[in-house]
């Protein structure tokens, strides 16, 4: 059974840093790319990055230049390192997986981590 | 980036009614359409993908079709269980991107 569990989120203050982790299993994680989606509260469903099987990383430009992306295939898990966190970062983070290529949709998703970005 | 409009936002209807659902993108994806069902305080579940696949354990009432820019997702003989939010997904360029949700209320 696919399994991915977020963890890692809390409330930080404007400026901060936060890094959240995804630990999959039930599948050969490796052979994957991942993402991570986000989602205020009431609104709707945001991408916030993706790492392919070889490393390669991708963000929109809301988060470009303080996310980053990295996963450690020999501990089966993901993470998303959050820095200069701004109020409109807060959400619920969900880690969820991609296919074995690029466009492929995300088919399974975690329970989500929520970060509150407050002071 | 390409944008996605759903419509529409919010929907009530009666058990065992039919539900359409469409998507439209701001240009041509082909078939790199999804869709997904998040009921209140859970994940979101794939339900569709590439337009027109069904996901697996997805319930046969679910359909999706579609192709360019413009898609639906049925759901025939609406039942209770699926009162939730659903969204569609485009995965053909980067950025990703989603549509603003359809809200389904049973009434």
């Amino acid at each position: 059974e696919v399994q991915l569990v977020e963890s890692g989120g809390g409330l930080v203050q404007p400026g901060g840093s936060l890094r959240l982790s995804c630990a999959a299993s039930g599948f050969t994680f490796s052979s994957y790319d991942m993402h991570w989606v986000r989602q205020a509260t009431g609104k709707g469903l945001e991408w916030v990055s993706a790492i392919g099987t070889a490393g390669d990383t991708y963000y929109p430009g809301s988060v470009k230049g303080r996310f980053t992306i990295s996963r450690e295939n020999a501990k089966n898990s993901l993470y998303l390192q959050m820095n200069s966190l701004r109020a409109g970062d807060t959400a619920v983070y969900y880690c969820a997986r991609g296919g074995r290529g690029s466009g492929s949709p995300f088919d399974y998703w975690g329970q989500g981590t929520l970060v509150t970005v407050s002071s | 980036e390409i944008v996605l409009t759903q419509s529409p936002d919010f929907q009530s209807v009666t058990p065992k009614e039919k539900v359409t659902i469409t998507c439209r993108a701001s240009q041509s994806i082909g078939s790199s359409l999804h869709w997904y069902q998040q009921k209140p305080d859970q994940s979101p579940k794939l339900l569709i993908k590439y337009a027109s696949q069904s996901f697996s354990g997805v319930p046969s009432r679910f359909s999706g079709s579609g192709s360019g820019t413009d898609f639906t997702l049925t759901i025939n003989s609406l039942e209770a269980e699926d009162a939730a939010t659903y969204y569609c997904h485009q995965s053909s360029s980067l950025p990703n991107t989603f549509g603003g949700g359809t809200k389904v209320e049973i009434k």
